[in-house]
């Protein structure tokens, strides 16, 4: 199955744009790369996700390399609000694999 | 829209005893996923339910893990016995659609403390 790799922990400044990495290079061409978050002592929370093309929501923008092999979710202009556990998912139809995600610290 | 509900919120127990927890997903959701989340790791996939069918179980530690979802809505797991590697989070989630394109829905999770 495919995995993920996320650097473990990253600041980030309030108001400014997080930019957090995942590499996922043995990714097969029809698997989704999915973003969620989980903030402490609550369950995961979709951000967003996409197959090939760059995605945007209200939440998040999603930026996948040509090879497919990264991606970088940016939230656009981060708040205290958005301190959390960031994870990275290759769904492969048959594993949802979480990994360790990435904690997020968004510093006043 | 009414989230996924899950009862209770916290339990203690002492090993060897049974527990279960209980999980009602969002009206319409047919995928009905159960995870396991060990303190600083990832939620990790238990238990897959399409409707009432149980398609991926092959992570269930079927010794001493059960699970059910009789009408195709509510699902309960249960532990028994309870051993003290047990202690973790349960976190329910549902998706209208299931795999591969489906965006999971997660309830806040079940804490389950053996001593």
């Amino acid at each position: 199955d495919a995995k993920t790799t996320q650097p473990p922990s990253m600041d980030c400044a309030e108001g400014r744009a997080a930019n957090l990495p995942c590499n996922h290079s043995t990714i097969s061409g029809n698997e989704y790369v999915y973003w969620y978050r989980q903030i402490h002592s609550q369950g995961p929370q979709y951000i967003i996700h996409g197959l090939k093309n760059n995605e945007t929501n209200e939440m998040a923008s999603l930026i996948i390399t040509e090879d497919r092999k990264s991606s970088t979710l940016i939230l656009p202009h981060a708040t205290l609000r958005d301190t959390a556990v960031y994870y990275c998912i290759v769904n492969t139809g048959n594993q949802f694999y979480f990994g360790t995600g990435t904690s997020l610290t968004v510093i006043p | 829209e009414a989230g996924v509900v899950q009862s209770p919120r916290y339990k203690i127990i002492e090993k060897k005893q049974p527990v279960a927890f209980w999980c009602n997903p969002i009206s319409g959701h047919n995928t009905l996923y159960w995870y396991l989340q060990n303190l600083g790791q990832g939620p990790e996939l238990l238990i897959r339910y399409e409707n009432e069918e149980a398609v991926d179980d092959s992570q269930l530690p079927k010794d001493r893990f059960s699970a059910e979802r009789l009408k195709g809505v509510d699902s309960t797991l249960k532990i028994q016995p309870a051993e003290l590697g047990d202690s973790a989070v349960y976190l329910c989630a549902s998706s209208s659609t299931g795999p591969p394109g489906d965006e999971q829905y997660f309830g806040p999770g079940t804490r389950l403390t053996v001593t």
